[in-house]
């Protein structure tokens, strides 16, 4: 079974620009969640994705945001481009019954110059 | 705002030693406690504690829960040095179902020199 995609799984954008990051989550799972990471503030929360819907926000400025298709994989979007969103993104997915154990993706590790 | 503390920050032990991390936290909606261990990229799954689960225990590691005094603790004896990581402890208050948000604490990082 495979695990939780993420890509790219590196990327180098410049300030001001916008990045788009891709997540397919494990077979049969309904809900993606993504979680920002920095050596500063350790992982935060973004958003949970539930057939299509956004469940749940942290708190995170406007400028991020996601969406997630039909067939439960998830995009996020950060637009004008800040030095301190540097950071590696993590999806991560679950079956959204059972056990709601998240399983994580490798991230994608994003540095803005 | 939910809040998660872990300690100590790192750690630094020899192999065959035995470590113990905590994890305390504040919750107005807890729903369950859960451990990670994250080596290069993707944490991985160690445990879950619940309510209705308040100890686990797989090979070498150990987790228990108080829910009274709002806290964790994660074992690991003779530890080896393929245990060296981060082990992030998360709060789940958002509920089961649609509604699911993990609170992490930053982590400890474990190193276990031969």
């Amino acid at each position: 079974k495979a695990g939780v995609t993420q890509t790219p799984r590196y990327l180098i954008k410049t300030r001001g620009q916008q990045v788009t990051l891709s997540c397919s989550p494990i077979s049969g799972h309904r809900s993606v969640s993504w979680y920002q990471q920095t050596p500063g503030q350790g992982l935060q929360f973004l958003f949970e994705y539930f057939s299509e819907t956004q469940r749940n926000k942290g708190n995170f400025p406007g400028r991020f945001s996601g969406r997630q298709f039909s067939n439960s994989r998830s995009e996020m979007n950060v637009s004008t481009l800040e030095l301190g969103d540097s950071a590696l993104y993590l999806c991560a997915s679950r079956q959204a019954s059972g056990a709601n154990v998240l399983t994580f993706g490798a991230g994608s590790r994003l540095t803005v110059l | 705002e939910d809040k998660v503390v872990q300690s100590p920050l790192s750690l630094v032990v020899h192999e065959g030693d035995t470590v113990t991390l905590n994890c305390s936290y504040e919750v107005t909606n807890f729903r369950s406690l859960l451990w990670y261990k994250q080596e290069k990229k993707a944490p991985t799954f160690l445990f879950m504690l619940t309510s209705s689960g308040i100890e686990k225990k797989s090979g070498r590691l150990s987790s228990i829960l108080d829910k009274k005094e709002l806290f964790s603790i994660l074992n690991i004896t003779a530890t080896q040095t393929g245990d060296s990581a981060v082990y992030l402890c998360a709060e789940n208050s958002g509920g089961g179902g649609s509604n699911y948000k993990l609170t992490f604490g930053k982590g400890t990082l474990l190193t276990v020199n031969p």
